[in-house]
């Protein structure tokens, strides 16, 4: 089953409006957690890496005050579209580690995010 | 600098074809992972293959084989009498010696058709 949770599944949003995403390692505890963005039949691209207890450290080009990343605990991060636009629009997915226990990267099932 | 090249961008094949899905690696670490993940229409990530650095040998698991060649920093995955429902796009990726951090190929969207 699931390791990684991840919700909404799909969201609709108005434009100037923001959304939050949450991303849960399930049975697992996740100091690491990553955000990456999809672009319709496009790669996914890392944005940030979430830090439990500190500061996401944010690949070039990813604006930190647009995208906010907070990682409270250690099952749980959140990143936050800010004053969302129509070019937000995309497919944002998450993934933890289980280090230690030699298994792959777990992704969540994505949210597919509309801004109108 | 890490990067996973997929020349192809968009494959057909009918039911029961063999088709091999192309993936090409750069990296200056002697230790790192190589991953094949695919993604159907809804969008989740379905993993299937890591293999590390150090191991070359190649894998076969039911249709799919992957195919290993550090010699050409090649990780090919094929699948063998194709079905409709392997229609999706697949990813190649790469990570650090740490397992965590990604770097995806442009992905190659598979349609099988019936």
């Amino acid at each position: 089953g699931a390791v990684v949770s991840q919700h909404p599944s799909w969201v609709i949003c108005k434009s100037g409006t923001s959304v939050k995403i949450e991303c849960r390692s399930l049975d697992f505890q996740a100091t690491t957690m990553f955000w990456y963005r999809q672009f319709p039949k496009q790669s996914l691209m890392l944005m940030a890496t979430s830090n439990e207890g500190s500061k996401a450290t944010y690949e070039q080009g990813v604006e930190k005050d647009k995208f906010l990343i907070n990682h409270a605990s250690l099952t749980l991060s959140t990143l936050t579209v800010t004053s969302a636009h129509p070019e937000d629009s995309s497919f944002y997915i998450c993934s933890a580690p289980r280090t230690g226990l030699n298994s792959p990267l777990h992704f969540g099932n994505g949210t597919r995010l509309t801004v109108t | 600098a890490q990067k996973v090249t997929q020349a192809q961008t968009e494959i057909s094949v009918v039911e029961k074809e063999d088709v091999t899905l192309d993936c090409v690696y750069e990296t200056r670490d002697t230790t790192y992972y190589l991953f094949w993940y695919k993604q159907p229409p809804s969008g989740e990530l379905v993993f299937l293959i890591r293999r590390n650095s150090f191991d070359e040998q190649n894998e076969i698991s039911g249709r799919y084989s992957w195919n290993f060649q550090k010699s050409t920093s090649s990780f090919n995955f094929t699948i063998t009498a194709s079905q409709v429902v392997d229609s999706a796009v697949y990813f190649c990726a790469l990570s650090d010696n740490t397992g965590n951090q990604f770097y995806f190929g442009t992905g190659t969207s598979l349609t099988v058709i019936p």
